[in-house]
C-alpha cells in the first residue's frame, strides 16, 4: 500500500459545482498535513493545512478523520480558476521529510 | 522578499554530459529539499539540506547524483552523466524549519531537464 493516495481523477465539474476529494495516508503516526495546489507547469503552492479541528478558508473546507486516516478536500462553489491538481502531503511525527501524492486532477467547465 | 529562485529554468543536455541545477532558498531559509516530478507523476523526495549539511538524501540514486548546501551561495543539485530517464521537472523547496510539524514548504518554479 503506498503511503499516501489519492485518486488521480480527472474530476470534471461545471462551475458553481461542490466536489470534494480524499486522501488515505498508511503511516498512523503522521502528525501534519496540507493541501498543495499545483498548476499545469507550475510550482506546488500551499493551499491549506489540515489540522484536527477542520479548517476552513473561504470556498474551501479540509477535515482530518484519524481513525480511518484520511484528509479531505471540499471546494463549493467552483471557479474555472480551481482548475489545477491538488495535492495531499503528509508528514509522520520525528521525520522531517513530507510524502506527496500523486494529486487529484480537477477540471472546471464553464 | 523574493521567493524561491531556481536556475536555468530549461536545462537541455546531451546523454553523458553533467548537469547542474540551482536552488537559491528564501531569505532566512536554511532548510532545503530537492524533489523530482516526472510527468503525470507525484514529487518524489530526493534530498534534504541544511547549510553545509545533508541530512537526508534517502531519496536520491546512490550514483551520478548529488547535492550541496555551502555556507555561501546556492543549493546545487548536481547530476553526472545523465540518461533520458533524468529528462523530468526538479524542484527545490525551502522553509525556516524543518518540514513537518505544520511548517510550510515554499517552492521554486523548477528545472526542467531534458535529456537528448
Amino acid at each position: 500500500r503506498k503511503e499516501v493516495e489519492q485518486d488521480p481523477g480527472p474530476f470534471n465539474v461545471p462551475e458553481g459545482a461542490t466536489v470534494a476529494f480524499n486522501c488515505t495516508y498508511s503511516n498512523s503516526a503522521s502528525q501534519s498535513f496540507f493541501w498543495y495546489r499545483q498548476d499545469c507547469r507550475k510550482e506546488p503552492k500551499l493551499l491549506m493545512s489540515v489540522y484536527s479541528s477542520g479548517n476552513e478558508d473561504g470556498r474551501f473546507t479540509a477535515q482530518l478523520n484519524r481513525a480511518s486516516q484520511y484528509i479531505s478536500l471540499l471546494i463549493r462553489d467552483s471557479k474555472l480558476s480551481d482548475s489545477a491538481t491538488y495535492l495531499c502531503v503528509v508528514s509522520s511525527g520525528g521525520s522531517y521529510i513530507p510524502t506527496f501524492g500523486r494529486g487529484t486532477s480537477l477540471i472546471v467547465h464553464p | 522578499n523574493a521567493g524561491v529562485m531556481q536556475n536555468p529554468r530549461h536545462l537541455v543536455r546531451r546523454r553523458g554530459q553533467e548537469a547542474r541545477l540551482r536552488c537559491s532558498p528564501m531569505k532566512g531559509h536554511s532548510h532545503v529539499y530537492w524533489y523530482r516530478q516526472l510527468p503525470e507523476e507525484g514529487l518524489k523526495f530526493m534530498v534534504y539540506l541544511q547549510k553545509e549539511n545533508i541530512i537526508d538524501e534517502s531519496g536520491m540514486p546512490k550514483e551520478r547524483f548529488s547535492a550541496e548546501f555551502p555556507k555561501e551561495g546556492p543549493s546545487i543539485l548536481r547530476i553526472q552523466q545523465v540518461v533520458r530517464g533524468d529528462s523530468a521537472a526538479y524542484f527545490c523547496a525551502s522553509s525556516p524549519l524543518p518540514a513537518g510539524d505544520y511548517n510550510e514548504q515554499f517552492f521554486g518554479p523548477g528545472t526542467r531537464l531534458t535529456v537528448l
